[in-house]
C-alpha cells in the first residue's frame, strides 16, 4: 500500500527566503508525480507533474525533483512571496491502480512581509 | 476553456436525506476521480470511473456511497441517508487518458446537521 509523507507539517518563513518542502512515498513503482497547491476552502491548483522517467521540472519560481528510486521529492521555491502562502499536497499515481493519486498530509507554508 | 465544474459548492443536508453531488469534466476528458477531504485529514481517493464504466473503487465506503459517469451528462456522487461523518469537501478530478495528469474541481462542501 502506497504511503506517502511529507515534511515538514508547517513552515514560516520571512519574504524572499529560498525553501524547501520534501515528500517521500513507500512504493517505488510510480507514474508519475505531482505537486499542488490549496488555498483555505478552495480546491486544488496542479504546479507541477513529474513523470515517473524524468528527475525535475521548472516553472517560474518553482523547481521540483525526483528520485524514485529512493522515493524522495523535493519542491523548491525560489524567493518566496506572501501570496505563497498555501497549503502544498504532494500526490504518486501508480502501483496497482495506475488512475487513483495517493496525497500526503501537506505541508502549511506562510511567508510574511 | 472550461475546467472542471462541480455543483453544488455547499450543500447542507439533514442526517438521513440524500446528497447528490455533480462533477462536469474537462471538455474531452472521460476519466473522473472523486476524492474527500475530511476536516483536519488528507485527502483520499474513493472512486475512479471511465465512461459508463467504475475502474476502481476501493476508497469507497462500502454502504450509502455510490457513484456514476453516464455516456451523456455529469459524473454524479450520491451519497443515501447521509451522517454527521460524511460532513467533508468532495473533490472531483478529470483527465484525458488514466494516467495522465488530474486536474481538479473547485470541491462541493458538505455539511450535514
Amino acid at each position: 500500500k502506497q504511503e506517502v509523507t511529507q515534511i515538514p507539517a508547517a513552515l514560516s518563513v520571512p519574504e524572499g527566503e529560498n525553501l524547501v518542502l520534501n515528500c517521500s512515498f513507500t512504493d517505488s513503482a510510480i507514474y508519475n508525480l505531482q505537486w499542488f497547491r490549496q488555498d483555505p476552502g478552495k480546491g486544488l491548483t496542479s504546479l507541477l507533474l513529474i513523470q515517473s522517467s524524468q528527475r525535475e521540472q521548472t516553472s517560474g519560481r518553482l523547481n521540483a525533483s525526483l528520485d524514485k528510486s529512493s522515493g524522495r521529492s523535493t519542491l523548491y521555491i525560489a524567493a518566496s512571496q506572501p501570496g505563497d502562502s498555501a497549503t502544498y499536497l504532494c500526490a504518486v499515481k501508480g502501483g496497482t491502480s495506475y488512475g487513483k493519486l495517493t496525497f500526503g498530509q501537506g505541508t502549511i507554508l506562510t511567508v510574511h512581509p | 476553456n472550461a475546467g472542471v465544474m462541480q455543483n453544488p459548492r455547499h450543500l447542507v443536508r439533514r442526517r438521513g436525506q440524500e446528497a447528490r453531488l455533480r462533477c462536469s469534466p474537462v471538455k474531452g476528458h472521460s476519466h473522473v476521480y472523486w476524492y474527500r477531504q475530511l476536516p483536519e485529514e488528507g485527502l483520499k481517493f474513493m472512486v475512479y470511473l471511465q465512461k459508463e464504466n467504475i475502474i476502481d473503487e476501493s476508497g469507497m465506503p462500502k454502504e450509502r456511497f455510490s457513484a456514476e459517469f453516464p455516456k451523456e451528462g455529469p459524473s454524479i456522487l450520491r451519497i443515501q441517508q447521509v451522517v454527521r461523518g460524511d460532513s467533508a469537501a468532495y473533490f472531483c478530478a478529470s483527465s484525458h487518458k488514466g494516467y495522465y495528469e488530474q486536474y481538479f474541481g473547485p470541491g462541493t462542501r458538505l455539511t450535514v446537521t
